[in-house]
């Protein structure tokens, strides 16, 4: 298994409070991803970066932010947390070699938001 | 915009039945292709990656196979258990740049005793 933690794994917070989620790698991979998952809207890509301080949006970044500050941290924050972003958040990491660009995902981040 | 689908959302086979699930994509100009499992409640595992020079991957009682020309993967499960029981994503991931991949939406297999 890919050296991926996510945390926290489980977070209640109340609407409208600021909520960050961390995910940290030891595989030195270039490429991070943060996404959410739903059902009926399967895996949407919030975030990824592709080297430090390197970041851009993806499908459904409104209302969040990331940073990565270090190859291993990529740090997820909701600034005002919503009803509607409650989900469970996966981390994500890839690396280009000549096997191919192979991702790994964490176990998860369940939050809810009342 | 690459479109990844997965047919059919949800399976249900008798132990023991080999199985066939199916992968398409819109856009043939992929990088690989990459097979997941997903159990209820945990995050997805890599089964098998493909890419677009291969025609096949195997390992274990998994068989993936990637034709790019019709835009088709199929993950073939020999003697299948209830152990399988787990939702199967595919994911595409384009050529250069930022290498971020499409994701179908998977096929929920259920295997029953």
């Amino acid at each position: 298994d890919a050296g991926i933690t996510q945390s926290p794994r489980h977070k209640v917070t109340e609407t409208g409070t600021p909520v960050t989620l961390r995910c940290h790698q030891t595989e030195n991979h270039r490429y991070m991803y943060w996404y959410r998952q739903d059902p009926g809207h399967g895996l949407r890509l919030i975030h990824y970066s592709y080297g430090v301080k390197d970041t851009d949006k993806g499908e459904v970044s409104d209302g969040y932010s990331v940073s990565r500050s270090k190859t291993e941290d990529f740090l997820l924050t909701l600034e005002s947390a919503t009803s509607s972003q409650t989900s469970v958040y996966f981390c994500a990491i890839s690396q280009n070699r000549d096997t191919g660009n192979t991702i790994y995902f964490g176990e998860g981040s369940w939050l809810t938001v009342v | 915009k690459q479109e990844v689908t997965q047919i059919p959302a949800a399976l249900s086979v008798p132990e023991g039945e080999n199985l066939v699930l199916n992968c398409s994509f819109t856009d043939s100009a992929i990088y690989n292709l990459q097979w997941f499992r997903q159990d209820p409640g945990k995050g997805l595992t890599s089964l098998l990656l493909i890419q677009s020079s291969q025609r096949e991957q195997t390992s274990g009682r998994l068989n993936a196979s990637l034709d790019k020309s019709s835009g088709r993967s199929t993950l073939y499960i020999a003697a299948s258990q209830p152990g399988d029981s787990a939702t199967y994503l595919c994911a595409v991931t384009p050529p250069g740049g930022s290498y971020i991949p499409t994701f179908g939406r998977g096929t929920s297999l259920i295997v029953h005793p």
